[in-house]
């Protein structure tokens, strides 16, 4: 069955310093597409990433990157130079090629400390 | 371009009363999906509609229905409330349901049942 885990209920650091959000999915498509969501305190679930199965490039994107490891079914967040700004809950999501519902993992509350 | 929108933001119902939410997708889109995020479950996928008709549906009971117009808005029902359906209820939509350009999200109706 596919299943998205986050095991980092909460992480808290300084700001300016680097943390990675884990996130290890289990599904049996070989098709299958990974999300990023940021939810700010606001609610609203703010799209970060997508990735492909085929796709196992790392992305960066300004203090964002993104590594992607099919071998052993991890899909991590880093933030470079973390910012209060960045303080938030982050969610990992799988959407199975024959499924098109995003499956969630728990989410990861981050909190930036200045 | 006008995001999702979701009405209202905020309700207050009673125990055994109905609701309905509404949901404007993105101009273009023609995919909504709903999902509940409670604090105990987290993120659970409600249902999906495209073209006017529900191409797929969560693990909830028949309380919780749907509807999409032709213009593509849609809406959820609840019907008999129950105090654990008080959540936060999500809209997402996309251009179509295998688009995966990465569902785009509104604020939300945060529902409480009293």
């Amino acid at each position: 069955a596919q299943k998205v885990t986050q095991a980092q209920t909460e992480i808290s650091v300084v700001e300016k310093e680097d943390v990675t959000l884990d996130c290890v999915y289990e599904t049996r498509d070989t098709t299958y597409y990974l999300f990023w969501y940021k939810q700010p305190p606001s609610g609203e679930l703010v799209f970060l990433i997508r990735r492909n199965s085929f796709d196992e490039q790392n992305e960066i994107s300004g203090r964002y990157s993104w590594n992607f490891q099919k071998s052993t079914s991890s899909f991590n967040f880093t933030i470079t130079a973390s910012q209060v700004v960045d303080s938030a809950v982050y969610f990992c999501a799988l959407s199975e090629n024959s499924n098109y519902q995003l499956i969630w993992g728990a989410g990861t509350k981050l909190i930036i400390k200045p | 371009k006008a995001g999702v929108t979701q009405t209202p933001r905020y309700l207050i119902k009673t125990r055994g009363q109905q609701v309905t939410l509404s949901c404007s997708p993105i101009s273009g889109h023609r995919s909504v999906s709903w999902y509940q995020q409670t604090p105990g479950q987290g993120l659970q996928f409600l249902f999906e509609y495209f073209s006017e008709t529900q191409r797929n549906k969560g693990n909830f009971p028949g309380r919780f229905s749907g509807r999409q117009f032709s213009n593509s808005r849609s809406e959820m029902n609840v019907s008999t409330l129950e105090l654990g359906d008080s959540a936060l209820y999500l809209c997402a939509s996309s251009l179509d349901p295998g688009s995966r350009d990465g569902y785009t999200f509104g604020s939300g109706t945060r529902l409480t049942v009293v």
